[in-house]
């Protein structure tokens, strides 16, 4: 079954420091999002992707994070100044074009962790 | 504000017992609903899904009752197994770009 796949697994990071998280969505799929989960707290949406554009955000997503797709294969979630509490998992997830078709595929995760 | 959230937040069944895990949500708006595992240290992963067209959903070992009246949702595990043990996310989409709300999980765990 085809799947997202998210590098790295693990990300230690200093504050302050950029970091860019990378996903590969499926291939057919045209969505594309980012989500994080703080430990023992609930999944929260940080940002959807569509046609080279972002469609919606959350409050988390300031202006210290961006997306990018580069090559029309990978998805990234750039952090620029990263702060404490970003630490956390973040997923990627990604879903088929089609609107009958709304289940949402995520990736493995990046934990990321801010000293 | 618009919310999805777990009743319980943990569950302890015997293995070949039934399980029924149980959601709430707040947003009327809300149309499709979804359910998640989400296994230590691995993304989410799909189960089962259901629109608000309907009001049951079964699957292989698993069914979702929807009540659109009370805004509940639940989960129902036949012959819950080790491999079952997870934690186990309701989530609710809405709006034009579909994002998924989560509620905060239930633990489940298996006992031999």
């Amino acid at each position: 079954e085809p799947e997202v796949t998210q590098t790295p697994s693990h990300q230690v990071t200093q504050m302050g420091q950029e970091v860019i998280l990378r996903c590969v969505p499926i291939s057919n799929h045209l969505y594309f999002y980012w989500y994080r989960q703080i430990l023992g707290q609930k999944v929260e949406f940080l940002v959807s992707f569509y046609n080279n554009e972002i469609s919606e955000k959350s409050e988390i997503f300031d202006d210290q994070f961006s997306v990018e797709r580069p090559d029309g294969s990978n998805f990234t979630l750039k952090i620029r100044s990263t702060k404490l509490e970003d630490s956390a998992m973040y997923f990627c997830a990604s879903r088929n074009a089609l609107a009958t078709n709304e289940k949402l595929f995520f990736g493995s995760g990046t934990q990321l962790s801010v000293l | 504000g618009e919310s999805v959230g777990l009743h319980l937040p943990t569950l302890s069944v015997q293995e070949g017992d039934n399980s029924i895990i149980n959601c709430a949500y707040s947003n009327s708006a809300s149309d499709y609903f979804i359910w998640y595992k989400q296994e230590s240290g691995k993304g989410p992963q799909f189960i089962i899904d259901i629109r608000s067209n309907m009001d049951k959903r079964q699957g292989q070992r698993v069914t979702v009752l929807l009540n659109k009246t009370v805004k509940h949702l639940s989960l129902q595990i036949a012959a819950t197994q080790p491999g079952d043990s997870a934690v186990y996310f309701c989530a609710e989409n809405a709006g034009n770009n579909r994002k998924l709300i989560w509620g905060l999980g239930t633990s489940l765990a298996v006992n031999p």
